[in-house]
């Protein structure tokens, strides 16, 4: 069955600060691969999918990146965080359903 | 578009008593629609979905979801709630555009289930 890996599980970073989140797939080869983000505990924002190497497209213009390097790793970056950048972070792939890593939750002070 | 709208922020209920969840679609054509779980400081679990066929739907841990074209609507139902199943639900759509599949969510519903 596919698996989603993602981490770390929790970060806290300053303002300012580089940002890298690492997100990797078993149990399935190019597949589609998703960023959300997850605001107060509620609704699931789209930031970025892939579908497949350095194929990326961003759902919302923002202050993060996304860069997909092999078939099965998929990464969200920031050069600077803001506080607005606070938020549960999660990784899907897609099968026959979107299936989801168990996500990290980035706190920027 | 295709979007979906999950009309209550909570929803209460007493364990043992029957659950459901409301969920309402707007889709252009066929819709393909998803029920997740989460619970705090987690993924999303996948419990369901419609695709096509029957308009009652089983999924895991008991659950199950029926599909009504006529109201546009696909609530998520459970006989008999327990404690363990209080936790935050999403219904989604699948939109498929230029090549890839993309889920767009419903802003959620808390789900507790008092003893």
């Amino acid at each position: 069955s596919q698996t989603i890996h993602q981490w770390p599980a929790t970060l806290v970073q300053p303002v300012g600060s580089p940002l890298s989140l690492e997100c990797t797939v078993e149990g399935t080869s190019n597949p589609n691969l998703y960023w959300y983000r997850q605001a107060a505990g509620r609704g699931l924002q789209l930031l970025f999918y892939s579908v497949g190497i350095g194929q990326i497209s961003s759902e919302v213009p923002q202050n993060l990146s996304a860069s997909r390097p092999q078939d099965r790793q998929f990464i969200l970056s920031s050069k600077k965080l803001l506080l607005s950048d606070s938020g549960f972070y999660l990784c899907a792939g897609w099968s026959t359903e979107a299936f989801f890593g168990q996500g990290t939750r980035l706190t920027v002070v | 578009a295709q979007s979906v709208a999950q009309p209550e922020d909570q929803v209460n209920v007493a364990e043992g008593n029957p659950l459901t969840v409301k969920c309402t679609y707007s889709v252009s054509g066929n819709p393909y629609l998803f029920w997740y779980v989460q619970y705090p400081n987690r993924g999303l679990q996948f419990l369901l979905k419609y695709i096509t066929g029957d308009n009652l739907v089983k999924g895991s841990y008991g659950f199950e979801a029926e599909f009504n074209k006529s109201q546009t609507s696909f609530h998520l139902k459970k006989p008999s709630a327990l404690v363990s199943d209080s936790a935050l639900y999403f219904c989604a759509v699948r939109r498929f555009s230029g090549g890839y599949n993309k889920l767009i969510f419903g802003a959620g519903t808390r789900l507790a289930v008092h003893p």
